[in-house]
């Protein structure tokens, strides 16, 4: 079973701070994607990160996969109140029957930005 | 484009009864997947149907489930309802339902009483 941890689970910072939360696994992943979801929606992609050390930049949020593909971060620069809401992590398995529509979750960290 | 469409938005139900819920995909994805989320277990996935077909399970006891229909809209079925069925429960769509984008509906809040 794979399983992806997530820290930390809840971070409350003022306006301005840079914060990282990571995602980690002994499982190696196909894919690692980050999603955010506010009350009352569903999550919403922000970034899929495919290869192992790559980077991606989503303004003043940078998502970084592991070399080893089984763990990952993402980083936010000078946070904003809109940036509050819960942020999860999602791996995709390899390939085969057992990965159709099923991401792994981590269990979300709830971010709330002060201002 | 409309997004993934469920209904009913919130549901109560009482101990042992059974509750349907619906999912409209976004026109054009043919995979729907189901999740539940919970405070203390987080986002659990459910099962996953592709052209009528489930194609992926996961570990929920045989009361969970699910069905879809020739126009990709799909259901899902809880019977025998327990308290700790309360939750948001979660209807995605892609165009396959591999490795790619899943979009998200906003969820059917169920409270079990």
């Amino acid at each position: 079973t794979q399983l992806l941890e997530q820290s930390p689970q809840f971070l409350s910072i003022q306006e301005g701070e840079n914060l990282t939360v990571y995602c980690n696994s002994s499982s190696v992943f196909s894919s690692l994607q980050w999603y955010r979801q506010e009350p009352g929606e569903g999550p919403v992609l922000l970034v899929t990160v495919v290869t192992g050390g790559e980077v991606k930049k989503l303004k003043r949020l940078t998502f970084q996969f592991g070399d080893a593909r089984k763990d990952s971060s993402l980083h936010i620069t000078a946070a904003q109140p809109g940036d509050t809401g819960l942020y999860l992590c999602a791996g995709t398995g390899n390939a085969g029957g057992t990965s159709y529509g099923k991401l792994t979750f981590g269990q979300g960290t709830i971010l709330t930005v002060h201002p | 484009k409309a997004g993934v469409t469920q209904t009913p938005r919130y549901l109560i139900k009482t101990r042992g009864q059974q509750v349907t819920l619906s999912c409209s995909p976004i026109s054009g994805h043919r995979s729907v997947s189901w999740y539940q989320q919970t405070p203390g277990q987080g986002l659990q996935f459910l099962f996953e149907y592709f052209s009528e077909t489930q194609r992926n399970k996961g570990n929920f006891p045989g009361r969970f489930s699910g069905r879809q229909f020739s126009n990709s809209r799909s259901e899902m079925n809880v019977s025998t309802l327990e308290l700790g069925d309360s939750a948001l429960y979660l209807c995605a769509s892609s165009f396959q339902g591999a490795f790619e984008k899943l979009f998200f509906g906003s969820g059917t809040q169920l409270s079990v009483l």
